[in-house]
């Protein structure tokens, strides 16, 4: 099993320009998050996903949307990238509820927005 | 809004000594606990979780305690080793809600 997968791996874009972060797990977990991680911040929820067909906002929302269009995959997208989301960001996903199930990270996307 | 705090922010311990790292929380509703360790260029890793029922959890080395009427829990690591050094992130969750609260991280370096 390869677990949680992110592409791509770096990307620099340009301010304005859009791009698609892909997050597939091949777990069969029905929860899937998105988090940016920036320095003494810690990680903050983005977007999540309860199930296929299924999002919801978290903590940091606005400037991203996603889709969860098939179980395994979970997209994030930026449609016009401002240099305030200069970050690192990291997928994860879990079997269900959090309290009963570990949360497994992918191993990030490190995108710089000029 | 609900919140993490984590201290220290940074922490340099010999090898073979203990660590320590403390969180506190402010939504009296959480009622679960997960660590994680992040090595350099990777995602988080959960090493160690408490639920609200239990006082205090171990797993060899390392051992988390919580206390629920101070809303604090702590991270303790003993006999350090230097494939320990990595940033630690406590976190807080609702059962309600399916959302992790982080704290803000702490940098372990353990000195051979």
């Amino acid at each position: 099993n390869a677990g949680v997968t992110q592409t791509p791996k770096f990307r620099v874009l340009k301010t304005g320009q859009s791009m698609t972060l892909l997050c597939a797990q091949d777990m069969n977990h029905e929860y899937m998050y998105w988090y940016r991680q920036d320095p003494g911040m810690g990680l903050r929820l983005i977007h999540y996903s309860v199930g296929e067909g299924t999002t919801a906002k978290g903590e940091v929302p606005d400037g991203y949307n996603v889709s969860r269009l098939k179980k395994q995959n979970f997209l994030l997208g930026l449609e016009s990238a401002a240099p305030s989301q200069t970050s690192v960001y990291f997928c994860a996903s879990s079997y269900s509820r959090l309290t009963y199930n570990e949360q497994f990270f992918g191993p990030g996307t490190r995108l710089t927005v000029l | 809004g609900e919140n993490v705090e984590q201290h220290p922010s940074t922490l340099s311990v010999q090898e073979g000594d203990s660590a320590v790292i403390k969180c506190t929380y402010s939504d009296s509703a959480s009622n679960y606990f997960p660590w994680y360790k992040q090595e350099l260029g990777k995602g988080p890793q959960l090493i160690i979780d408490i639920r609200s029922n239990v006082g205090e959890k171990k797993d060899q080395r390392i051992a988390v305690t919580l206390n629920k009427t101070a809303k604090h829990f702590s991270l303790h690591i003993t006999e350090t080793q230097p494939e320990d050094s990595a940033v630690y992130f406590c976190a807080a969750v609702k059962t309600s809600y399916d959302k992790v609260i982080f704290g803000p991280g702490t940098s372990l370096s353990v000195i051979p």
